[in-house]
């Protein structure tokens, strides 16, 4: 469909618990992107990777731990999570970084990961 | 700075008329500006982008968007709404000319379209 592929779809865990988000984008894309979705706030930036590189870091604890292998696969890393980490995590890819005129071109989105911290 | 608003959090029209959702937005330089629209369990889904040239845009599903300068307003219509047009909006500015490296989301705005 859009191209950008979530995995697990739903996930639930414990504070104690360690697990991992997947993304995989089909997109031939350079540039990929995390961001965290509560109700009622605005769409918050978390990580910004460029072929694989990260380039940026949104004051993001250290509980999420981002990883880049290769410019189609960004996965998200969560240990210790708190109850306010409960959202939709979206991943997202672009042709580039939304740099100077590159940065005309749409973001594309994943479906998301439903996270439910108890 | 580049920032965006959504001065709408609900947006409530009956099914064939017309609808406006609201975006103004604040940047130092000539803006890219892009609404996404978002269904329930799903990621956001690209509708329209204005970068340069005529300041109506036309996108995906009938949706139309004007570039207003003078206002700072990008707001997105639709001639007549249908009820499948319900769903989560949000307007997105990048300034080019600036330092920041991604897009800004609004707040979004929920759209209801009443059958």
């Amino acid at each position: 469909e859009t191209g950008v592929t979530q995995t697990p779809r739903h996930l639930v865990m414990g504070m104690t618990n360690k697990k991992s988000l997947k993304c995989e984008q089909h997109l031939g894309h350079n540039a990929m992107y995390w961001y965290k979705q509560s109700a009622k706030k605005p769409l918050e930036l978390m990580f910004v990777y460029s072929l694989e590189e990260r380039v940026e870091n949104n004051s993001v604890p250290s509980r999420f731990s981002p990883e880049c292998p290769n410019s189609s696969h960004l996965f998200l890393h969560l240990h210790t999570l708190q109850p306010e980490d409960s959202a939709l995590y979206l991943c997202a890819s672009s042709q580039d970084l939304d740099r100077g005129t590159r940065g005309n071109q749409p973001q594309h989105f994943g479906d998301g990961t439903r996270l439910s911290i108890l | 700075a580049q920032s965006v608003a959504q001065p709408e959090d609900q947006v409530n029209v009956a099914e064939g008329n017309p609808l406006t959702v609201k975006c103004t937005y604040s940047v130092s330089g000539n803006p890219y500006l892009f609404w996404y629209v978002q269904y329930p369990n799903r990621g956001l889904q690209f509708l329209l982008k204005y970068i340069t040239g005529d300041n109506l845009v036309k996108g995906s599903y009938g949706f139309e968007a004007e570039f207003n300068k003078s206002q700072t307003s990008f707001h997105l219509k639709k001639p007549s709404a249908l009820v499948s047009d319900s769903a989560l909006y949000f307007c997105a500015v990048r300034d080019p000319s600036g330092s920041a490296r991604q897009l800004t989301f609004g707040s979004g705005t929920q759209l209801t379209v009443l059958p």
